[in-house]
């Protein structure tokens, strides 16, 4: 079946580090990827996306994902986490050309000042 | 631009009643899903919709559920006698194309409790 895993589910970092949030997808062909990011309350902001190209995807926010391949992941990167990125964090797929999506259990995100 | 709405963001009813959720999507946009979120969980998908028609309903439960987009109103997402495994985050999103690559923007969601 197809699966989205994000294997943290809580994460703490101190602001200014850098963050890695892991994600990855068990799909029969190579899925279109998705990050999301959810505040409290609030609905889900996409961060980015990716369908095919460049394995490096740039976003919003400072945010950048990896696509590999060989080890079906796209993790999420930030080289200097703020105080303000605090929230949880989504990864989500689809089939090639659907609109479906199937998002991960979230990963949430807290940041010590 | 006014993004995805949904209303009412919070909603509680009891045991055996009805839940009505509303969502109006951003302008221009005639696609519609909806998603649940449990506690604890992920969203998962429920149904998707276009003006007036029903594309994939595979995520919705068999029983006490239904969705419509009428050509004019919101999109209405409808649980009959609800039950309190119901409780949960239901959001909307929207798109402008039915394409994969295109963008779905998400609502703020309507917080369910059944007591």
């Amino acid at each position: 079946a197809q699966s989205v895993t994000q294997p943290d589910i809580h994460i703490t970092v101190s602001e200014g580090a850098s963050l890695e949030l892991r994600c990855n997808y068990s799909y029969g062909a190579t899925p279109y990827l998705f990050w999301y990011v959810q505040s409290p309350g609030q609905g889900l902001q996409l961060l980015l996306k990716y369908f095919s190209g460049d394995t490096l995807v740039q976003g919003i926010k400072g945010f950048e994902a990896e696509f590999k391949r060989s080890q079906s992941s796209f993790n999420l990167r930030k080289p200097s986490v703020h105080w303000s990125d605090a929230a949880e964090y989504f990864c989500a797929a689809a089939e090639g050309g659907g609109n479906k999506l199937t998002f991960g259990t979230g990963t949430q995100l807290k940041v010590e000042l | 631009n006014a993004g995805v709405m949904q209303n009412p963001r919070h909603l509680v009813r009891r045991r055996g009643q009805e839940a009505r959720l509303r969502c109006s999507p951003m302008k221009g946009h005639s696609h519609v899903y909806w998603y649940r979120q449990l506690p604890e969980e992920g969203l998962k998908f429920m149904v998707y919709l276009q003006k007036e028609n029903i594309i994939d309903e595979s995520g919705m439960p068999k029983e006490r559920f239904s969705a419509e987009f009428p050509k004019e109103g919101p999109s209405i997402l409808r649980i009959q006698q609800v039950v309190r495994g119901d409780s949960a985050a239901y959001f909307c999103a929207s798109s402008l194309t039915s394409g994969g690559t295109d963008t779905q923007y998400f609502g703020p969601g309507t917080r369910l409790t059944v007591l």
